[in-house]
């Protein structure tokens, strides 16, 4: 009964790594989303996925690439790192409930600095 | 663009007391939900409560409630009863059929003792 899995909890890098934020869920869900968190903006997304093979730009895509080749699956990755990319990131995924209903099932979300 | 407006950052409330969480969104769309979601310090995002745009009815969920003003555009949360663990981070969120969230800036709950 994992839910989604969301790794690492914690990462510092350093202006221009790269890396990969790792999200996987259990539930079959058709849809994953990446946010940010940021203090006074709430949560803005980054990228989303209605399912395997298909992504889409949110509110916030520069700086960051997803891929969906499985409906487990939706890394988030980090090319050349900023300072402007220290946030709290969050992995969620959703179903459609009868009726059009749908909850966001989040991660426990990923506490990144950039020095 | 849909937006979603909390406008108290923060908020205090003593324990056992009441206190309600302001949210507005804008949209053009008449068939939507809204979300309240509880962050607490482990920063996992918690669903609180939720409203179908289409139902009359506020949505209740033991000590929590809404108030639910659909030509107001308004959808304000009470938390009756306040408890120590009810401190969180509390954000608003909209979502019209086959949309993406859209999430409000958050409203800091401190509960006093």
């Amino acid at each position: 009964n994992a839910g989604v899995t969301q790794t690492p909890k914690f990462q510092v890098l350093k202006t221009g790594q790269s890396m990969t934020l790792q999200c996987a869920q259990d539930m079959n869900h058709e849809y994953m989303s990446w946010y940010r968190q940021d203090p006074g903006m709430g949560l803005r997304l980054i990228h989303y996925s209605v399912g395997a093979g298909i992504t889409d730009q949110g509110e916030v895509p520069n700086g960051y690439n997803v891929s969906r080749s499985t409906t487990e699956d939706f890394p988030l990755r980090l090319l050349s790192a900023a300072p402007s990319q220290t946030s709290v990131y969050f992995c969620a995924s959703s179903y459609r409930e009868t009726g059009g209903t749908e909850k966001l099932f989040f991660g426990s979300g990923t506490q990144l600095s950039v020095l | 663009a849909q937006t979603v407006t909390q406008s108290q950052p923060e908020m205090s409330v003593q324990e056992a007391e009441t206190v309600t969480l302001s949210c507005t969104y804008d949209t053009s769309e008449s068939d939507y939900y809204l979300f309240w979601y509880k962050q607490p310090p482990s920063r996992q995002m918690i669903l609180v409560i939720r409203q179908e745009a289409y139902k009359q009815q506020n949505a209740t969920e033991n000590r929590f409630s809404v108030n639910f003003q659909k030509a107001a555009k308004s959808f304000s949360l009470k938390i009756s009863d306040s408890q120590l663990g009810d401190a969180a981070m509390y954000f608003c969120a909209y979502r019209s059929y086959g949309q993406n969230f859209v999430f409000g800036p958050g409203t800091r709950l401190s509960v006093l003792p």
